[in-house]
């Protein structure tokens, strides 16, 4: 057990919709990463706060956004979904903004039918 | 863009035996290089990692081996065992920046009996 608690572990909506998923990281730790993992892309970084600030984005769509809230968890908030956007989806934690050293989830598994 | 990649999707192996399993990375201002193992229906679970200034490290039942002349990481598992069955996967960072790991593609380790 990483100390990363990630929910929902399933999701199945439609397209169109927008869901959130939800992480918590380790206790301590105020970095938050997201990352997906698909079949064709592997798995990618979208993303990462710090302490309520995002420091640095990767492949995320305009579709996508995050936000980190005072008591340190995190919100992934996907709209428009298309069927493209199935996928695992993780958060990891760490330290502190330049702690390479991350901390995975269980991850949320997203279904778009 | 530059990525790390790996050579091999799939690598079997006799239970007891070493596991030798490889990655490439391109990006030369990578400084930092992690080995995360995935089982099924769980997230990246940290291994071990190594800095540039380093060409070899050692954990338990695990080495990790790093030329940065031909930009080649190597992840040997000694005595393999059942447990060890899972995808892995390489990554990348640069020590200091923001930004998410770069991950490799991964490699599916079976252990046979």
């Amino acid at each position: 057990d990483s100390g990363v608690t990630q929910t929902p572990k399933h999701l199945i909506t439609a397209t169109g919709q927008r869901v959130t998923l939800r992480c918590s990281p380790r206790s301590g730790d105020l970095s938050v990463y997201w990352y997906q993992q698909s079949l064709d892309q592997g798995l990618q970084f979208l993303i990462h706060y710090y302490n309520g600030e995002e420091r640095a984005k990767g492949n995320i769509l305009e579709r996508f956004s995050a936000q980190q809230f005072p008591d340190l968890h995190s919100e992934l908030n996907l709209s428009s979904l298309e069927l493209g956007d199935s996928a695992l989806y993780f958060c990891a934690s760490s330290a502190d903004p330049f702690s390479n050293e991350q901390f995975f989830g269980p991850g949320t598994r997203l279904t778009v039918l | 863009g530059e990525s790390v990649g790996l050579h091999l999707p799939t690598l079997s192996v006799q239970e007891g035996d070493n596991s030798i399993i490889n990655c490439a990375y391109s990006n030369s201002a990578s400084d930092y290089f992690i080995w995360y193992k995935q089982e099924s229906g769980k997230g990246p679970q940290f291994i071990i990692d190594i800095r540039s200034n380093m060409d070899k490290r050692q954990g338990q039942r695990v080495t990790v081996l790093l030329n940065k002349t031909v930009k080649h990481l190597s992840l040997q598992i000694a005595a393999t065992q059942p447990g060890d069955s899972a995808v892995y996967f390489c990554a990348e960072n640069i020590i200091g920046g923001a930004d998410g790991l770069t991950f490799g593609k991964g490699t599916h380790l079976i252990i046979q009996p």
